[in-house]
Parts: C-alpha cells; structure tokens; sequence
C-alpha cells in the first residue's frame, strides 16, 4: 500500500544529542515536508523540499538540518542547538500539478521526541 | 509571519447536534484546506478550497472558501462519537505563489458525548 512512514513513533534522548527522525514515502510524491506540532498550537512548518537535492527553510529551521538525496526520503535531524526540541514531529508530502503545489498533505503518523 | 486565527479552540457537544468553526487571516489566500487529526496520528485531508465562494460538501462535512479570500468555516452536521479529534484549517497565502507552503490555524478541539 503506499503511504508515508516515519520512525521511530517514540523516541527518548539526551538533552545535547544530535537525533534523526526518518521519513519515507512510495507515493511518488515530489514535494516533502516537516513541522513541528506543540501541544494547544498548529503545526509550524521546520524545512520543506520540492525537488531532490533542494530544500527550503520554514518558519522555525533554527537548530535542524535535512536531507534530500532521494525522491523518497527526507530525514530530519534535531541538533543540540534547538533550545526545545521535545515535541511531536510530523512529515508530510504532496504531489505538484504541473510544477504547481495543490497543498494537499499527506501526513504520516508522526514521531514523538521527548529530551531528558 | 503569517497567522491563522482558528476559533473555537475548543468545543463540547452532545450526539447529534451540529458543529461550526471558522478560520480568518488578515491577508488573502489562494487556498484554504481542512485536516483532522485523531489522537497520536498525523492530520488527515478532509476539503480543500480553491476558489472564492466555492462550496464543498465532503458526507456530513461542508466548507466554503470565503468570497473575500480571507476566511473559511468548517460545518459537521449531526455529529457522531467518531467526529472527535482535532479540527485545523490550512491555507496557502496567495504571496507565496503556491509554493506549497501552508499556514496553519491554532486547531479546534472537539468531544462529542454520546
């Protein structure tokens, strides 16, 4: 079935370590994406990618990095830089229509990172 | 940046009864969707708007693109257990030239008691 999976669901760590959350799609989609979602707030979107070997910074890309070296993957580290990053992780990705972006995400199940 | 105000944040309603919520932005957009998000799980889909005025019915589910591009609602008619979850608008502003960069709202929170 295609769809979108991140892992790991849930992850512990210690404050001051680098951590990688992953992200893989078989939908043949061309655009991913990552935000980032604190509870009672909407998700804030941290790096998104439309093409391979190309992503973009959003709103809060301070103390995260990304990689697109496949159509299909799009991992997401949290560097010991974010001042806060225990919070509940969300990829997504959309197809473009005619090099244009609808905005319809689909997301997967998310990755719930909580720092000691 | 750009911001979305969702409202109500929350809502607690009885079986069977009908819902609204609304979205605003103080700037146009291009684009308004509606996602669900079930407890623990990433959103899911439930409209998407492209056009001002524009009416769309999804089963019990009914959103409108506002005619001034700056607003959208959320009706769910006849609400079921199953409704509860969180409600979030979305929208692309038309500034970024459907570079595929969404804004979300704050989310809306719903319990149905059966």
């Amino acid at each position: 079935d295609g769809g979108i999976t991140q892992s790991p669901k849930y992850l512990f760590r210690k404050e001051g370590q680098n951590v990688t959350l992953s992200c893989e799609q078989n939908l043949n989609h061309d655009a991913m994406y990552w935000y980032r979602q604190d509870p009672g707030q909407g998700l804030r979107l941290i790096y998104y990618s439309q093409i391979v070997n190309d992503f973009q910074k959003g709103d809060i890309a301070e103390g995260y990095s990304v990689s697109r070296e496949k159509k299909e993957s799009f991992p997401l580290t949290v560097t010991s830089a974010q001042k806060n990053p225990t919070a509940f992780y969300l990829c997504a990705s959309s197809i473009l229509v005619i090099g244009v972006n609808t905005g319809e995400l689909f997301f997967g199940e998310g990755s719930r990172l909580t720092v000691l | 940046g750009q911001q979305l105000n969702q409202s109500p944040q929350s809502m607690f309603i009885q079986e069977g009864e009908d819902v609204s919520m609304n979205c605003t932005s103080s700037s146009i957009f291009n684009t308004w969707l509606w996602y669900k998000q079930d407890p623990g799980e990433g959103p899911v889909l439930l409209i998407a708007l492209y056009k001002a005025g524009e009416l769309t019915s999804n089963g019990r589910l009914t959103a409108q693109f506002g005619i001034t591009r700056k607003d959208s609602f959320l009706n769910i008619s006849a609400s079921i257990p199953s409704d509860v979850g969180i409600y979030f608008c979305a929208g692309q502003p038309l500034i970024y030239n459907q570079g595929g960069k969404l804004i979300f709202g704050q989310g809306t929170e719903l319990s149905v008691k059966p």
